[in-house]
């Protein structure tokens, strides 16, 4: 059975930093393609980070610069490291596999919230 | 960008009654859209992918179509379960930063 555990999340001062993992389980992380989704307090879903194997890592322009997508294949954790939070990085963090030969998101972590205040 | 727009924002509709939510892609994303389910405090839930191939485990009730900007997502007959947010997914495009739409919300008339 496919889980994704997500932990790391919590309160931090803007300009702080904050390491979130997901670790899976029923898969390898090297053999998917993996993703960092966030949601807002009462809005929608937004794609943070994706961790596309061999072919790279990208980010959405909110997060370019200040966050870092990363996989450890010996734990099957993946990993986002965010850097510089600022207010609107307030969310709850999905961890989400894609699913075997496309792009879509097929299994979904329970999430771990981020709250950026001072 | 590919931007993502759903219509309408909110669909109030009655139990046994069909719902029709619609998904526009201001550009061409060929049948690579997914529909999800997100009810509160969980995450979202895989109902759809390939435009219209449903995921393993929902319901027959429960349909997709349309291809390269407009797409729907049905539902033929209404459920207590089903009222949520529901939220399309593009994933065509290069590099790989996808769109979700801003999300129709179902809720009881």
């Amino acid at each position: 059975e496919v889980q994704l555990v997500e932990s790391g999340g919590g309160l931090i001062q803007p300009g702080g930093s904050l390491r979130l993992s997901c670790a899976a389980s029923g898969f390898s992380v090297s053999s998917n393609y993996m993703s960092w989704v966030r949601q807002a307090p009462g809005k929608g879903l937004e794609w943070v980070s994706i961790f596309y194997g061999g072919s790279g890592t990208y980010y959405a322009d909110s997060v370019r610069g200040r966050f870092t997508i990363s996989r450890d294949i010996s734990k099957n954790t993946l990993y986002l490291q965010m850097n510089s939070l600022r207010a609107e990085d307030t969310a709850v963090y999905y961890c989400a596999r894609l699913a075997d030969y496309a792009d879509y998101v097929d299994y979904w972590g329970q999430g771990t919230l981020v709250t950026v205040s001072s | 960008e590919i931007v993502m727009t759903q219509s309408p924002a909110t669909l109030s509709v009655s139990p046994g009654e069909r719902a029709t939510l619609s998904c526009r892609a201001s550009q061409n994303v060929n049948s690579n859209l997914a529909w999800y389910q997100q009810k509160p405090g969980q995450a979202p839930r895989l109902l759809i992918y390939g435009a219209s191939t449903r995921a393993t485990g929902i319901p027959a009730r429960f349909s997709g179509s349309g291809s390269g900007t407009e797409f729907a997502l049905t539902i033929s007959s209404l459920h207590s379960e089903d009222f949520a947010v529901y939220y399309c997914l593009q994933y065509n495009n290069w590099p790989p930063i996808f769109t979700f739409g801003p999300g129709t919300k179902v809720d009881m008339k």
